[in-house]
């Protein structure tokens, strides 16, 4: 089955600078990757995904990239603010078989 | 989040009781799962559904039952609740299996003492 490998586990960077987080997944049969935020108390809420047949993806500050040739794909934020203080997870998947979602990420946003 | 909701947000319950979690979503789709989420693991699929009266095991299905007799209501069952139970369960629906995001519910606190 799909394996899914998110890095870093806690991730601390200044406000306004960016934060990358990076995933590798295993099944090159995967074709769709989304990611998640989850804030305190809250359940995982889809922020962006991207396709198999498409390289990059952007949506206001954040962007996620994939390369399917060394199979990792990575979720890019700029300009950080406090809201963006949560747990990030990445998930792979395609058709028949369900998402396998990476371990998640703690992102905090020093003042 | 709109569309879905779990109940109870918290229980607290004692080893050896059975627990009923619901899930209910009122957005029609077809597919329906559980979570547990505990610190270093992420999120683990319990058991998820396909539609009424179908259902399959996740990785971490042992000691848990679900039942989907209608569309809308997904059950999640301890039947004799064990300390290494407690954990944030989470439902999610989505539209197909894999291809696109599933939505999440708010989630519930379950502590067995």
């Amino acid at each position: 089955g799909e394996n899914v490998e998110q890095h870093p586990s806690t991730l601390s960077v200044q406000e306004g600078d960016s934060a990358v987080i990076k995933c590798t997944y295993s099944d090159s049969a995967s074709n769709y990757f989304p990611w998640y935020k989850q804030e305190l108390g809250k359940g995982p809420q889809l922020i962006i995904d991207i396709r198999s047949n498409v390289g990059e993806k952007k949506d206001q500050r954040i962007a996620v990239t994939l390369n399917k040739t060394a199979k990792h794909f990575s979720l890019h934020i700029t300009e950080t603010q406090p809201e963006d203080s949560a747990v990030y997870f990445c998930a792979a998947g395609g058709g028949a078989d369900g998402l396998t979602f990476g371990k998640g990420t703690h992102l905090i946003i020093q003042p | 989040d709109a569309g879905i909701t779990q109940s109870p947000r918290h229980k607290v319950t004692e080893t050896g009781t059975p627990v009923t979690l619901r899930c209910h979503q009122t957005e029609n789709h077809r597919y329906m799962y559980w979570y547990r989420q505990d610190p270093g693991h992420g999120l683990r699929l319990i058991h998820y559904s396909y539609g009424v009266k179908d259902t399959d095991k996740g990785e971490v299905s042992d000691g848990y039952s679900v039942s989907r007799s209608k569309t809308e209501d997904f059950l999640l069952t301890l039947e004799s609740a064990t300390s290494s139970q407690t954990s944030v369960y989470f439902c999610a629906i989505s539209v197909s299996r894999g291809d696109y995001g599933y939505t999440f519910g708010s989630g519930t606190r379950l502590t067995v003492v």
